[in-house]
C-alpha cells in the first residue's frame, strides 16, 4: 500500500517549457487534489476532483490544467512554465466529504514536487 | 481573500517543556478546524482535528474559540520528534473540498 505517490520529485523547466506531473492513489479514494505550496504562505489548492470525472478549479488555477485519467491517477499540467511557477506542488487525496456537519475527511498527501522554472 | 494566520515562530522550546500556539481564521462562517504536522521537506499530516468542546490526544490538546475565532495547540511533555511545523486548517460551510491553510509554526525541540 504506497498511498499517494508522485513523480517526478524534482525538475527543472526553463520558461515557456511543459510539463505533466503525475498523481496515483491506491486508497479508493473519490476525491483528489493538487496544492502548490511557497514559503512563507499556506497551501493553496491549484484544480481539485471531486470524483471521477469532474475536475473544478481551486484558488489558483491560471497557468495550469488537470486530469482525472481514472480513479486512481490525476495529472497537473504546465503549458508554459513561468518563473513564478516555481514551487513545491502536493498531491493529495481524500474520501469524499461526508455531507453532515461537512466535515472533510482526511487528506493524504504525496511526498511532493520541487519545480524551479528558470 | 479568506485567511488564516499563524505565528511562523520559530518557537525554540527545551524538551520536556510545555508549549502552546494559536492560529486566528478570518471567517466567522468557518465551520471545521485541523492540525497538521509537516516535517523539513516532507508532505503534511493529519494531526487532529480540533472540536468545539475541545479534544485531547496523548500530550496534544486542541481548542477552539468561536467568540475570538481561534484555535490553539497545547504540546505537553515535548520530545525531540515534535520538532516540526505545525499547519492550522479551517473549512468553511460553503464548500467541502477547499481548505485553508495557515503558513504554519515552526517548532524546534532542543535537547
Amino acid at each position: 500500500n504506497a498511498g499517494v505517490t508522485q513523480t517526478p520529485k524534482f525538475q527543472v523547466l526553463k520558461t515557456g517549457q511543459s510539463m505533466t506531473l503525475q498523481c496515483a492513489q491506491d486508497m479508493n479514494h473519490n476525491s483528489m487534489y493538487w496544492y502548490r505550496q511557497d514559503p512563507g504562505m499556506g497551501l493553496r489548492l491549484i484544480y481539485y476532483s471531486a470524483s471521477e470525472g469532474t475536475t473544478d478549479k481551486g484558488e489558483v488555477p491560471n497557468g495550469y490544467n488537470v486530469s482525472r485519467l481514472n480513479k486512481r491517477e490525476f495529472s497537473l499540467r504546465l503549458e508554459s512554465a513561468a518563473p513564478s511557477q516555481t514551487s513545491v506542488y502536493f498531491c493529495a487525496s481524500s474520501s469524499t466529504p461526508g455531507q453532515l456537519a461537512g466535515v472533510p475527511y482526511e487528506q493524504y498527501f504525496g511526498p511532493g514536487t520541487r519545480l524551479t522554472v528558470t | 481573500r479568506k485567511e488564516v494566520e499563524q505565528d511562523p515562530g520559530p518557537f525554540n522550546v527545551p524538551e520536556g517543556a510545555t508549549v502552546a500556539f494559536n492560529c486566528t481564521y478570518s471567517n466567522s462562517a468557518s465551520q471545521s478546524f485541523f492540525w497538521y504536522r509537516q516535517d523539513c521537506r516532507k508532505e503534511p499530516k493529519l494531526l487532529m482535528s480540533v472540536y468545539s468542546s475541545g479534544n485531547e490526544d496523548g500530550r496534544f490538546t486542541a481548542q477552539l474559540n468561536r467568540a475570538s475565532q481561534y484555535i490553539s495547540l497545547l504540546i505537553r511533555d515535548s520530545k525531540l520528534s515534535d520538532s516540526a511545523t505545525y499547519l492550522c486548517v479551517a473549512k468553511d460551510l460553503d464548500s467541502n473540498y477547499q481548505l485553508i491553510w495557515g503558513a504554519g509554526t515552526k517548532l524546534i525541540i532542543k535537547p
